[in-house]
């Protein structure tokens, strides 16, 4: 059954640049996947950031495309984020999430991980 | 970029009763890409309906999804404790994935 860990610093300094990595286990991490994050300031609803091939090709929230890159390793089966010139804003739950896609079926965001809590302040 | 209205903001019933959520696009989209997802304080979001209509693995018969175009709903049938959270329908179109802003089913 695959699961997914985001990690990263949980305390990011203003106008820094906050960097996560989700590690992919016990599943393909090929072929009809894609992968996402997708962040949840507190109290607030889900904020999807982008979502990435295994090839290696990034689709992003246009309000945060300035700042951010998607990227995957597929020799460590991971994907990264990098979201720059960060303000308290940015403060949030940042969730990995696996999108499924099967013979042209769209299934949503299927498996997700358990999320990794990051804090933009001095 | 579409936008997903759902409604209403809150919505307080009892166990046992029936949960009618809305989810409203500002244009037409493809019910082939609208998904419904479940979300619990401290936890992460489950998938509950992909299609529209199509329950995920495991998800009790209870739920339903209906719709097409600008309007899709979500029903729970017979509300059971552990159902009242917060609810998100979301859109996939054109390389990118709008949520609603969420339902939050609470008991009364």
């Amino acid at each position: 059954q695959v699961q997914l860990q985001e990690s990263g610093p949980g305390l990011v300094r203003p106008s820094g640049t906050l960097s996560l990595t989700c590690a992919v286990s016990g599943g393909s991490f090929s072929t009809g996947y894609w992968w996402n994050w997708v962040r949840q300031a507190p109290g607030k609803g889900l904020e999807w950031i982008g979502e990435i091939y295994h090839s290696g090709d990034p689709n992003y929230n246009p309000s945060l495309k300035s700042r951010v890159i998607i990227s995957v390793d597929k020799s460590k089966n991971q994907v990264s984020l990098k979201v720059s010139s960060v303000t308290a804003a940015d403060t949030a739950v940042y969730f990995c999430a696996r999108t499924k896609w099967q013979q042209m079926v769209y299934y949503g965001l299927d498996v997700w991980g358990q999320g990794i809590t990051v804090t933009v302040s001095s | 970029e579409i936008v997903l209205t759902q409604s209403p903001g809150t919505l307080s019933l009892s166990p046992g009763e029936r949960g009618t959520l809305s989810c409203r696009a500002s244009r037409s989209v493809s019910s082939s890409y609208l998904v419904w997802y479940q979300q619990k304080p401290g936890q992460a979001p489950r998938l509950l309906i992909y299609g529209a209509s199509s329950r995920a693995t495991g998800i009790p018969d209870r739920f339903s999804g209906s719709g097409s175009g600008t309007d899709f709903t979500l029903t729970i049938s017979r509300l059971e404790p552990e159902d009242f959270a917060v609810y998100y329908c979301q859109q996939y179109g054109s390389s990118y994935v709008a949520f609603g802003q969420g339902t939050k089913l609470e008991i009364k």
